[in-house]
């Protein structure tokens, strides 16, 4: 299985501003995703992230609010924009490894918005 | 839209005592199930099942896939305070643009009390 890493893990942050989270994998993986999990509730997909192209949104979620960057098979990066009290939530990262298409996940970023 | 279902939603039990968990499901076009452990932040990988009826082992878990009655179950023999968690369901989407996408299960809360 992969190595990943997220940075950072945990932020408090104000309303208005945005939040950059790193995610970084050890090798190179074909798919990369962010997710969500908002307190209680499980996990919902916010976006592919696409080496070279842009990231693909899934209903609900849109680029202006979380951009992604993904500048290479190993490294990608969500940002929170504009931030509110709703937005507090545990942002992951997973990685699809090809051989074995399971996907394993980042240890996480625990945001909370103030 | 692809569904997740799982029940029961929470479970107390004692240590020593066996569980089944269960997860049903609605995609539009199936690739895997999955189950992952969550303790903390991050999602941990228990199973990957793309056949029906071929049961995965590890340790005192096991899983299974129905693919004709579209649902899964994940057992966990002589429970110990250690299994004590939220489990996670997730299906992986084959098609198109959605290729690799998880939708998760609410989760079960599993608690086991010495």
């Amino acid at each position: 299985s992969a190595v990943i890493s997220q940075k950072p893990s945990r932020d408090i942050c104000q309303r208005g501003t945005s939040l950059t989270i790193q995610c970084q994998v050890d090798s190179q993986v074909t798919m990369m995703f962010w997710y969500r999990q908002q307190p209680g509730q499980s996990l919902t997909l916010i976006a592919t992230a696409n080496q070279g192209s842009e990231a693909t949104y899934e209903s609900g979620f849109v680029i202006d609010k979380f951009p992604i960057s993904r500048p290479n098979l190993t490294f990608s990066t969500l940002t929170v924009s504009n931030m509110s009290p709703e937005d507090s939530s545990i942002y992951l990262c997973s990685v699809g490894v090809t051989s074995g298409e399971t996907q394993y996940f980042g240890p996480g970023t625990r945001l909370l918005v103030l | 839209e692809d569904k997740v279902v799982q029940s029961p939603l929470s479970l107390v039990v004692h240590e020593g005592d066996t569980v089944t968990l269960n997860c049903s499901y609605e995609v539009t076009n199936f690739r895997s199930l999955l189950w992952y452990k969550q303790e903390k932040k991050a999602p941990t990988f228990l199973f990957m099942l793309t056949s029906s009826g071929i049961e995965k082992k590890s340790g005192r878990l096991s899983s299974i896939l129905d693919k004709k009655e579209l649902f899964s179950i994940l057992n966990i023999t002589a429970t110990q305070t250690g299994d004590s968690a939220v489990y996670l369901c997730a299906v992986a989407n084959a098609g198109g643009t959605s290729y690799g996408k998880l939708t998760f299960g609410q989760g079960t809360i599993l608690t086991v009390h010495p």
